[in-house]
């Protein structure tokens, strides 16, 4: 199994805030996504990103695929309450997509 | 259908008892996923389908678990002699087809699995 660890865990900011969001593996990746999850509901596409060094900006989450294609981040400039929600990146092994730990975003009005 | 479609929302159970778990796909699309998610935590990989090929089974965590896909399309989880460790919310997802995916996969609200 191609493990993808994200940290934090868990992360409670205020509105207006600034975060970053890190998925790291030990594997390539030859493709990223980021989904994000709310209550009662399955993960939703935010973004794929294919090159290393590729950086996607999304309104105000900023998506990075690492050089070497096996770490990503997340970026949220001032963070809204609608941001809460459980992020999810994934990494493609060919047929099938591994899921990082997942990060549980509050932002707090 | 226009998104994929997951029954029941929320199952209860006892324990020992066997549960069916269905999942509709999006119309056409040929790969289907079933994943498992603990409270708050990330996707643990179950089974997938693609087309009339075998499934790939590799993710199923005992012989109590156990998936068909019928003609393609509509698929059924089953877990027999549910175990109290069982709960979990369980999450289809279909895509046009397996490998890289741009379009990523749509996941259905899934099937909440309370053993009690």
């Amino acid at each position: 199994t191609q493990l993808l660890e994200q940290s934090p865990q868990f992360l409670s900011i205020q509105e207006g805030e600034n975060l970053t969001v890190y998925c790291n593996s030990s594997s390539v990746f030859s493709s990223l996504q980021w989904y994000r999850q709310e209550p009662g509901e399955g993960p939703v596409l935010l973004v794929t990103v294919v090159t290393g060094g590729e950086v996607k900006k999304l309104k105000r989450l900023t998506f990075q695929f690492g050089d070497a294609r096996k770490d990503s981040s997340l970026h949220i400039t001032a963070a809204q309450p609608g941001d809460t929600g459980l992020y999810l990146c994934a990494g493609d092994a060919g047929n099938q997509f591994y899921f990082g730990t997942g990060t549980s975003l509050t932002v707090i009005p | 259908g226009a998104g994929v479609s997951q029954s029941p929302s929320n199952k209860v159970t006892e324990k020992g008892k066997d549960v069916e778990l269905r999942c509709d796909p999006i119309s056409g699309h040929t790969a289907l996923y079933w994943y498992r998610q603990s409270l708050g935590q990330g996707l643990e990989f179950l089974i997938y389908f693609q087309g009339n090929s075998a499934p790939d089974k590799s993710g199923l965590p005992s012989d109590r678990f156990s998936a068909e896909r019928t003609g393609g399309s509509v698929s059924t989880l089953t877990i027999q002699r549910t175990q109290q460790e069982d709960s979990a919310v369980y999450l289809c997802a279909s895509s046009p087809m397996t490998g890289f995916i741009t379009g990523g996969y749509t996941f259905g609200s899934g099937t909440r699995l309370t053993v009690v």
